[in-house]
């Protein structure tokens, strides 16, 4: 499975964007990118996926790179509820084969 | 409502004590999957089920065993735990086509002296 790599921290201003970056320089032509975030003392829950084009939903959004080798996932409004560590991981749409997590992303958000 | 229990949701135990984390969905998935994260690490997974009798290893499976008999439960078993597998363990679901999200347990934290 190709692999991502994240910055281990991210700071933000409460009620600030943010973007969290992403980088799957090895994808695939059929890898759906997945994200996923923890917050303290829970287990992880799904935030969005996409494979080709930009994605919204209610929680966030998600900007593909045109070349698809890097993703960007957008809060649009940071809250203090939104500190967490955030995963980014890649799927293929018609295996579900191993699942690779890295470390993540470590989103503090400062009131 | 829609969920994924695991039991116990603490435990410590000695090494060589077999044990098993049950895991157990009420959506009708067909993946499920167990992974263990340790700090510094992330998730690591461990095995995982694409449906009843069907189990493949993920990348750390050395250690532990699983079964998948029903389709709701996916147990982990840990023949003879060793302090190496202290951890914080996650089951997971979801089906097989669609967004393909994972619902996560709460966890289960192990303990082994």
């Amino acid at each position: 499975d190709a692999k991502t790599t994240q910055p281990n921290s991210m700071e933000s201003n409460e009620e600030e964007p943010v973007h969290l970056p992403c980088n799957h320089s090895t994808i695939s032509g059929t890898d759906y990118i997945h994200w996923y975030r923890q917050l303290p003392s829970q287990g992880p829950e799904y935030v969005i996926h996409g494979l080709t084009s930009n994605v919204n939903n209610r929680m966030a959004s998600l900007a593909i790179a045109e070349d698809r080798k890097s993703s960007t996932l957008i809060l649009h409004r940071a809250t203090l509820r939104d500190a967490a560590v955030y995963y980014c991981i890649l799927r293929r749409e018609t295996s579900y084969d191993k699942v690779i997590f890295g470390p993540g992303t470590s989103l503090s958000v400062i009131p | 409502e829609a969920q994924v229990t695991q039991n116990p949701r603490y435990l410590i135990t000695v090494t060589g004590k077999k044990l098993t984390v049950t895991c157990s969905q009420n959506m009708n998935h067909e993946y499920m999957s167990w992974y263990r994260q340790d700090p510094g690490l992330g998730l690591r997974q461990i095995y995982y089920s694409m449906n009843v009798e069907v189990t493949d290893k993920g990348d750390v499976p050395e250690g532990y065993k699983v079964s998948r008999k029903e389709k709701r439960n996916f147990p982990l078993i840990l023949e003879s735990p060793s302090p190496n597998q202290t951890s914080l363990y996650f089951c997971a679901s979801a089906v097989l086509s669609g967004p393909y999200e994972q619902y996560f347990g709460p966890g289960t934290r192990l303990t082994v002296t």
